[in-house]
């Protein structure tokens, strides 16, 4: 499985939006992205996940380099709520069952 | 929604005490997880099963034993819990086919063993 790299804390305005980098350089062509986000004393819950293409939904964005060896996760216009850490996870779509988690970014949101 | 539930929120226990995590999911999810969540070491899978009686080792299985009875419930097992399975314990499920294949997360266990 693909390992990422992801710095281990940021400071975010409230309002700003928050980039937040992962470097994934071994990702093989048939591994998606996937980003998650835990709130403290909470499981973590899935926020995105994108192939190649660029993605957002109604949480976040991810844009995705062209030689897909990193990506990063945007939210637009960050709250506190927001404060949390941060998974990016490279894995198959399907064919196996486990995600690896690091140690992810935890992010704060200043007011 | 999905709904992800574990047994407790907090619990104590002594050294050498045979400790049951419970793990309930609602969703009819064919694949459940079991991970240890520690400072500085992020998530680490002990144990997963696809499908019920099926059970696969993690990263840490070492010191664990699951079981999968019925699709809706696994059960994570300290057989003699020690002081360093103090952690987070964290149960999450996911389905096999879908769009998305998001793993959906329980609010967690904090095992201390005293």
């Amino acid at each position: 499985d693909a390992k990422t790299t992801q710095p281990t804390s940021m400071d975010c305005a409230e309002g700003r939006a928050a980039n937040l980098p992962c470097n994934h350089s071994t990702i093989s062509g048939n591994e998606y992205v996937y980003w998650y986000r835990q709130i403290h004393s909470q499981g973590p819950q899935y926020i995105i996940h994108g192939l190649k293409n660029n993605e957002t939904n109604e949480m976040a964005s991810l844009i995705i380099t062209e030689d897909r060896k990193s990506s990063t996760l945007i939210l637009p216009h960050a709250t506190l709520r927001d404060t949390a850490v941060y998974y990016c996870i490279v894995r198959p779509y399907s064919g196996t069952y486990k995600y690896i988690f690091g140690t992810g970014t935890r992010l704060k949101v200043l007011a | 929604d999905v709904k992800v539930t574990q047994s407790s929120r907090y619990l104590v226990k002594r050294t050498g005490e045979k400790v049951f995590l419970e793990c309930v999911q609602d969703m009819d999810h064919e694949n459940m997880f079991w991970y240890r969540q520690d400072p500085g070491l992020g998530l680490r899978l002990i144990y997963f099963s696809y499908d019920v009686k099926m059970k696969e080792k993690g990263d840490i299985p070492e010191g664990y034993s699951v079981s999968r009875e019925k699709k809706e419930r696994f059960s994570l097992i300290l057989e003699s819990a020690s002081t360093n399975q103090t952690s987070m314990y964290l149960c999450a499920s996911r389905e096999t086919g879908g769009s998305i294949q998001e793993q959906f997360f329980g609010p967690g266990t904090r095992l201390t063993v005293l």
